[in-house]
């Protein structure tokens, strides 16, 4: 199984609102990512989590907050978004944050903030 | 000067063709190499690693120069299905291991 989840796969919010954005791996994968990514742009690194612990927060704004419950699960809640936030959000995981590692993506959340 | 740079493109090519793409990187430290392939809408998928002797799957080639500092991919018999954006993602050096993708080129295969 190389298969990372996420849901929902569309969401459409307010600036108000709080949500969260899920994502799911069974691979054993100790290492998990949070990326952004707007139209025709590659994608940007935001949150880096090892061995559930956060290792790598790219200067990422509060009102992104990443949270992982357990070594198969990595959440990402979303408080008083702006339209600029709307994007592509991916998630990722690989074997561990050595460096080397292939890492595999989920199908992404795009978001619409209005 | 960008960490990882690749030409945008598009490059617009006719089925049976055969195309390269390079992606130049800046930091002599980076441990591992990987192209990525990404169609419209969807997520990235791994195409291939790269490796210092080189390695081919099929019609893919892809070649690591460390002394210039540059990855190449080559697509031989070029397929309509191969129409995508194709995402170059250097990792490693200098202590860091922080991903580092290249903005993407585009491929274009037409009939």
């Amino acid at each position: 199984d190389t298969e990372v989840t996420q849901t929902p796969k569309h969401l459409v919010m307010g600036m108000t609102n709080k949500k969260s954005l899920k994502c799911e791996q069974h691979m054993g994968h100790r290492a998990m990512y949070w990326y952004k990514q707007k139209a025709k742009k590659p994608p940007e690194l935001m949150f880096v989590y090892s061995y559930e612990k956060l290792s790598i927060n790219e200067s990422v704004p509060s009102r992104f907050s990443p949270e992982c419950p357990n070594s198969s699960l990595l959440n990402l809640h979303l408080h008083a978004l702006q339209p600029e936030d709307s994007a592509l959000y991916l998630c990722a995981s690989s074997q561990d944050e050595a460096g080397a590692e292939t890492q595999y993506f989920g199908p992404g959340t795009r978001l619409l903030v209005l | 000067r960008k960490e990882v740079e690749q030409d945008p493109g598009p490059f617009n090519v006719p089925e049976g063709a055969t195309v390269a793409f390079n992606c130049t990187y800046s930091n002599s430290a980076s441990q591992s190499f990987f192209w990525y392939r990404q169609d419209c809408r969807k997520e990235p998928k791994l195409l291939m690693s790269v490796y210092s002797s080189g390695n081919e799957d099929g019609r893919f080639t892809a070649q690591l120069n460390r002394a210039s500092q540059y990855i190449s991919l080559l697509i031989r018999d070029s397929k309509l299905s191969d129409s995508a954006t194709y995402l170059c993602v250097v990792n490693g050096g200098g202590g860091s291991y922080i991903p580092t993708f290249g903005r993407g080129t585009s491929l274009i295969v037409h009939p």
